[in-house]
């Protein structure tokens, strides 16, 4: 089965921690995302990769950091400097970078105490 | 100029009404108009999409009508089933700036009461 896949579903950290999300993706696409969801807000944008070894932040880059060491892989580092650390994270990848179709993971929640 | 705004936040449709929902965009440059539906604890999925060549698209009971010159798309869903009750987005990306940005609205929480 090609998909999406996010782990831990669920994530519990204290205060101070870095914590680190998993995603990986077996559907061969180049583009990868990172968003964070918040009740009543929508869908934010961390950062994204168009390809291996290259990543851009998007909206909401403070506090996180990424690495797109190979092409199956985007974890996201959720840093002690990210003040409201507490949301759910969702991965997602594209065939490229330029479309409009993107398939999302199953998502982690994160609790930080 | 890169937001878009969805209405309503929440909406409740008895079975088999036909439950709107509305977004509006500014950037004119934008050429792409997908819906997303998610279910509770799960990611976001492709329901369906729109260029604005074209003013409406139907699939099954899910049609988006889009009004290029007003700068305004909605998603209707005919004969509303308990199943559709879901987190539905509406989103927009210029497909030719190649910057993979989709932008997307802040949601619709639709419940369907059998």
């Amino acid at each position: 089965d090609g998909g999406i896949t996010q782990s831990p579903k669920y994530l519990f950290r204290k205060e101070g921690q870095n914590v680190t999300l998993s995603c990986e993706q077996n559907l061969n696409h180049d583009a990868m995302y990172w968003y964070r969801q918040d009740p009543g807000q929508g869908l934010r944008l961390i950062y994204y990769s168009q390809i291996v070894n290259d990543f851009q932040k998007g909206d909401i880059a403070e506090g996180y950091s990424v690495s797109r060491e190979k092409k199956e892989s985007f974890p996201l580092t959720v840093t002690s400097a990210q003040k409201n650390p507490t949301a759910f994270y969702l991965c997602a990848s594209s065939i490229q970078l330029s479309s409009g179709e993107q398939y999302f993971g199953p998502g982690t929640r994160l609790t930080v105490t | 100029q890169q937001q878009v705004k969805q209405s309503p936040q929440s909406l409740i449709v008895q079975k088999g009404g036909i439950s709107i929902i509305n977004c509006a965009y500014e950037n004119t440059a934008f050429d792409y108009f997908p819906w997303y539906q998610q279910f509770p604890g799960k990611g976001p999925a492709l329901l369906i999409a729109i260029r604005p060549d074209v003013s409406e698209k139907k699939e099954g009971r899910f049609t988006i009508s889009f009004n290029k010159s007003a700068k305004q798309f909605s998603l209707h869903i005919m004969d509303s089933q308990p199943g559709d009750s879901a987190t539905y987005f509406c989103a927009a990306i210029y497909l030719s700036g190649n910057t993979g940005k989709l932008i997307f609205g802040q949601g619709t929480t639709l419940q369907v009461k059998p």
